[in-house]
């Protein structure tokens, strides 16, 4: 069966850290992943997403995430990180050929600190 | 564009009560799906529609829910009769055809307590 890990449950940093958040899948075949963030109070919003082509995908508000195929992972990165970045953060990933169904991961909680 | 709309945005019942949960996707996507949030088992994929047609309810709890989309503009999540343990934010989320179907659009929730 498929399923998604986030490895950290809850991240606290300052503004102007680097953040990197992890994000694990185990499924061998074709996947496209994503990552979702939640601000306090809202719906899910869309961050980024990679289907195929090159594994370093640009996201907006100046997040990034690198598809490593080899280790399975699509981490999430952002070099300085805002106190409006503070969000639950979700990793998900549907199979190539089963794109209805996304599979969360369980969330990161992250906090900026001013 | 209005986004996915979500009615009631929080509900409050007692147990055994009838809930019924509305959405309304983003006009012209053709694929609906319905969410449940919780603490202790996160994001759940409950069913999605694909035209109107329900493609996969596997994510569906028990037969208390049950889910229906009569029109492309409409769908609603009924739980009959609810249990403290439903107690969860419901989203529902929509998508385009093709390609751009990887991208679901989601809604505001509907945080439901079942007393």
């Amino acid at each position: 069966a498929q399923s998604v890990s986030q490895h950290n449950h809850h991240v606290i940093l300052s503004e102007a850290a680097s953040l990197e958040l992890g994000c694990n899948y185990s499924y061998g075949g074709t996947v496209n992943l994503f990552w979702y963030v939640q601000y306090p109070g809202q719906h899910l919003q869309l961050l980024l997403k990679y289907f195929s082509g090159d594994p370093l995908v640009k996201g907006i508000k100046g997040f990034e995430a690198e598809f490593i195929k080899s280790k399975f992972s699509f981490n999430l990165r952002k070099p300085s990180v805002q106190w409006s970045d503070t969000a639950e953060y979700f990793c998900a990933v549907t199979l190539g050929d089963s794109w209805g169904k996304l599979q969360f991961g369980a969330g990161t909680q992250v906090v900026v600190t001013p | 564009d209005a986004g996915v709309i979500q009615s009631p945005r929080h509900e409050v019942t007692e147990m055994g009560q009838e809930v019924t949960l509305r959405c309304k996707p983003i006009s012209g996507h053709d694929y609906l799906f319905w969410y449940r949030q919780t603490m202790m088992r996160g994001l759940e994929l409950l069913i999605y529609f694909n035209n109107n047609v329900p493609i996969d309810d596997s994510g569906m709890p028990e037969d208390r829910f049950s889910a229906k989309m009569p029109n492309a503009s409409f769908s609603t999540l009924k739980i009959q009769p609810s249990e403290p343990r439903d107690s969860a934010v419901y989203f529902c989320a929509s998508s385009g055809g093709g390609r751009a179907s990887y991208e679901q659009y989601f809604g505001p929730g509907t945080r439901l307590t079942v007393t």
